[in-house]
């Protein structure tokens, strides 16, 4: 499958633990966005990067949370000191940047903070 | 803050009825306008990429319209099936893309 995945699918963890979430995008895409949904709504932009550099983040983004994309391939999400409120399916998507309007969709990583 | 509506939230329809959802946005600094099917426990799925006013597309049963003039896009559905239960998302703008918050379609056999 050459399509973008991400692991894991689903992650439980205890409120005040660090969790870590990886995307591996289709590989000759440049562009990685994060975004996250929770019930009811939209997918939110967190977070996007031009192979390893960050380019933007959102304000949504605390200082909790920290992406890399250390080799401009695969990125990490992780959530530090996690929170309730942080309980949202997180999205991967990537993209050519000649080409931004079209991006594609890993399935998601639903995190439950209990 | 860009403000993208999509409506209704959600529609349950007979399968055979024809239906179509509204995505309202903000008309200017247009670059493009995405509608995309997610199933459950799948990833998004997008089903067209809409840049130019006037713009229809269609694929198989699925068409949709742009207007960015007065900023709304539409998506029909003809024939509902049980296959095209999902949820129907727009996205406004290009990369960072600021998504509506769907329309859930139910189609019952």
């Amino acid at each position: 499958d050459t399509g973008v995945s991400q692991n894991p699918r689903h992650k439980i963890t205890k409120r005040g633990q660090n969790v870590t979430f990886r995307c591996d995008p289709i590989s000759e895409h440049n562009r990685l966005y994060w975004y996250r949904q929770t019930l009811g709504q939209g997918p939110e932009f967190l977070t996007y990067f031009q192979n390893e550099a960050q380019l933007e983040k959102s304000r949504l983004l605390s200082d909790r949370f920290s992406a890399e994309r250390p080799k401009g391939s695969f990125s990490t999400l992780e959530i530090q000191r996690t929170e309730q409120g942080d309980s949202a399916m997180y999205l991967c998507a990537s993209s050519l940047d000649r080409h931004p309007v079209e991006q594609f969709f890993g399935p998601g990583t639903r995190l439950t903070v209990l | 803050i860009l403000n993208v509506e999509q409506s209704p939230q959600s529609l349950h329809v007979q399968e055979g009825d024809s239906t179509n959802f509204t995505c309202s946005f903000p008309s200017s600094n247009f670059y493009a306008l995405h509608w995309y099917r997610w199933e459950t426990a799948k990833s998004p799925e997008a089903l067209f990429v809409m840049t130019l006013n006037g713009d229809e597309k269609k694929k198989g049963r699925i068409s949709a319209t742009l207007n960015t003039k007065e900023g709304y896009s539409y998506l029909y559905i003809k024939g509902s099936q049980p296959e095209d239960s999902a949820t129907y998302l727009c996205a406004f703008g290009t990369g960072k893309s600021t998504f509506g918050d769907g329309t859930t379609l139910t189609v019952k056999p």
